[in-house]
């Protein structure tokens, strides 16, 4: 019953660096969100998958890039980090057309230095 | 745009209801309302929804008025772990936007002793 899983929990990239963030999920949902959160706010969304082999933008999208690779996973990559994308990301999951809830995962907090 | 308006804080004695108001006044007819909450940074969890109707489980129950431009969140009888933030989300449903959710800044709730 793991329902949502992120990895890594913690990382610290030098500007520049790239990193992928993982996701997964076991519920077989048909719809993945990536979310980001910084201090203060509330949650702004980057990218989210309606289902597999597709990807759609959110909101803040810019200086990232996503891979929907099948059902249960769904990766969230920056290419060249910046410090303006220190922050906690979320991942969740849901099925479209029925009205349930989302399932978020634990967070990745992300610092750039 | 997160469509809904909501206080930024209140405060709440232990035993006693907490009721969270949330303002919608541009929700749309097919449009559902959520609420999530966020304790201490971890992934938000999903609390209620509804549409018209009144409802209620384990956890909470959620007034909406008749005219749906506005909603009550009541947690019957707050406890310490109650203390998180409350998001009121309107969902977005249908074409391109299929189940995406919009985050505002939410309440901070506090349940003091």
């Amino acid at each position: 019953n793991a329902g949502v899983t992120q990895t890594p929990k913690f990382q610290v990239l030098k500007t520049g660096q790239s990193m992928t963030l993982q996701c997964a999920q076991d519920m077989n949902h048909n719809s993945m969100y990536w979310y980001r959160q910084d201090p203060g706010m509330g949650l702004r969304l980057i990218y989210y998958s309606a289902s597999e082999g597709t990807t759609d933008k959110g909101e803040v999208p810019n200086g990232y890039n996503v891979s929907r690779l099948n059902k249960r996973e769904f990766s969230l990559r920056l290419e060249s980090a910046a410090p303006s994308q220190t922050s906690v990301y979320f991942c969740a999951s849901s099925d479209p057309g029925t009205p349930i809830g989302y399932t978020f995962g634990s967070g990745t907090r992300l610092t750039v230095v | 745009d997160a469509k809904t308006t909501q206080p930024p804080s209140m405060d709440c004695a232990e035993g006693r209801a907490a009721n969270l108001p949330c303002n919608h006044s541009t929700i749309s007819g097919n449009e559902y309302v959520y609420w999530y909450r966020q304790i201490h940074s971890q992934g938000p969890q999903y609390i209620i929804h509804g549409l018209k109707n009144n409802e209620t489980n384990e956890m909470a129950s959620l007034i909406i008025t008749e005219d749906r431009k506005s909603s009550t969140l009541i947690l019957p009888h707050a406890t310490l772990r109650d203390t998180a933030v409350y998001y009121c989300i309107v969902r977005v449903d249908g074409g391109s936007t299929l189940g995406r959710l919009y985050f505002g800044r939410g309440t901070q709730l506090t349940v003091w002793p």
